[in-house]
């Protein structure tokens, strides 16, 4: 059965540094999202994208994350200058159709941890 | 806003049916969904319901709606100690585009 793969699976950085977090969607899907987990918290959503372009996103979406689809099977998270209260798991989710009509399904996620 | 809430912590004795409980706010929501977290690994979507149905079967799972309390709820029966997971339940409104609104999970604990 077709998955969402994300890579790495757990990625350490210092303060202020960039990370990208990849993630390889189910390939007939159309409609990708972020969302993260603080530990203990809700799995919250960051941002969805469509048709090369962000199609939603969350006030948590500031300017400091980015998402890209840079060819035609990766879609990535940049976070550019990581604080402490980034550490977190990302999960990445592609569905078919637009989120409300269609499942979402997700990845294995990637833990980031921020020192 | 919008908000899902369900309990944190659920023991089950193996063999036993498993009953997860959640309440959303959404009175318009779309779809409603169970999602099942196991250790170190993502989100698995285990069954999701349309919100103009009642209930919902799928082998050992079985899920209810209330839509005037705003309830849902996952039966689990004859619960394995392979059901020992993290169960999210989760809402999404076509009103609200695409992003789905997660509970914080109830943490299935099956017991010998």
């Amino acid at each position: 059965e077709p998955e969402v793969t994300q890579t790495p699976s757990h990625q350490v950085t210092q303060m202020g540094q960039e990370v990208i977090l990849r993630c390889v969607p189910i390939s007939n899907h159309l409609y990708f999202y972020w969302y993260r987990q603080i530990l203990g918290q809700k799995v919250e959503f960051l941002v969805s994208f469509y048709n090369n372009e962000i199609s939603e996103k969350s006030e948590i979406f500031d300017d400091q994350f980015s998402v890209e689809r840079p060819d035609g099977s990766n879609f990535t998270l940049k976070i550019r200058s990581t604080k402490l209260e980034d550490s977190a798991m990302y999960f990445c989710a592609s569905s078919r159709d637009r989120g409300f009509t269609d499942t979402q399904y997700f990845g294995p996620g990637t833990r980031l941890t921020v020192l | 806003g919008e908000d899902v809430e369900q309990s944190l912590f659920l023991s089950v004795r193996e063999g036993d049916s498993s009953v997860i409980n959640c309440t959303y706010t959404d009175s318009s929501s779309t779809y409603l969904y169970w999602y099942k977290q196991e250790p170190g690994a993502g989100l698995q979507l285990l069954t999701y319901i349309f919100s103009n149905m009642d209930m919902k079967q799928d082998q050992r799972l079985t899920v209810l709606l209330n839509k005037k309390d705003k309830h849902l709820s996952l039966r689990i029966a004859d619960t394995q100690t392979g059901d020992s997971a993290i169960y999210f339940c989760a809402e999404s409104n076509e009103n609200r585009d695409d992003k789905i609104i997660f509970g914080k999970g109830t943490r299935l604990h099956i017991l010998p």
